[in-house]
């Protein structure tokens, strides 16, 4: 039992390009979400998921797209990477409910020059 | 939407009880506390969740206050490696779409 994991760990970019980060759990969790660490500030969220083929905007979602096509499974695409999004994120998932604790992957750390 | 504010940061001794508090002036009927802790390079790890009273588990206690406005995070006897980011969360329990992490506070334990 995995839990939560997140592909890839480190990334570098090029300001204009695009790439997917891959979140995958193995919980059998309905929820997913996807959030952003800047250094010395609180998790934001960008997008989350109630369930296969569902997604919903959080805080942050400008400059990203999500997709939940399998339930194990929730992509978070930058289609044109920006200095901005220079930042850690961490994918997370919970059984059910906002209320559900959720369980957080490792974190992929994302670096646009 | 409820939003949480807590210290930046707080030193204390091994051995000693720490206590972190949190302020949710606008927490909603529904809505829950959660807490959690965050080492570096790490992701958040759940610690504590109640809606009321107190909850006590393994590791730490919560105590709410009847309005519920605020809420603290107690370890019992702190260790070196409870050194840690921790963030209080008030979770919607309502259809609302966000979950708000503060920018949690920073703890120090020392020898």
């Amino acid at each position: 039992n995995a839990g939560v994991t997140q592909t890839p760990k480190f990334r570098v970019l090029k300001t204009g390009q695009s790439m997917t980060l891959l979140c995958a759990q193995d919980m059998n969790h309905e929820y997913m979400y996807w959030y952003r660490q800047d250094p010395g500030m609180g998790l934001r969220l960008i997008h989350y998921s109630v369930g296969e083929g569902t997604t919903a905007k959080g805080e942050v979602p400008d400059g990203y797209n999500v997709s939940r096509l399998k339930k194990q499974n929730f992509l978070l695409g930058l289609e044109s990477a920006a200095p901005s999004q220079t930042s850690v994120y961490f994918c997370a998932s919970s059984p059910g409910q906002e209320t559900d604790t959720q369980y957080f992957g490792p974190g992929t750390r994302l670096t646009v020059l | 939407l409820a939003k949480t504010t807590q210290p930046i940061s707080m030193d204390s001794y091994e051995g000693q009880e720490v206590n972190i508090t949190c302020s949710h002036n606008n927490i909603a009927t529904n809505d829950y506390i959660t807490w959690y802790q965050q080492f570096p390079s790490q992701g958040p790890r759940f610690i504590i969740q109640g809606y009321k009273t107190k909850v006590t588990n393994e590791v730490a206690s919560l105590f709410i206050p009847a309005d519920r406005k605020s809420s603290t995070l107690s370890l019992p006897r702190g260790s070196l490696s409870d050194s840690a980011v921790y963030y209080c969360l008030v979770a919607l329990y309502s259809s609302a779409s966000k979950i708000i992490f503060g920018s949690g506070t920073r703890l120090s334990i020392r020898p």
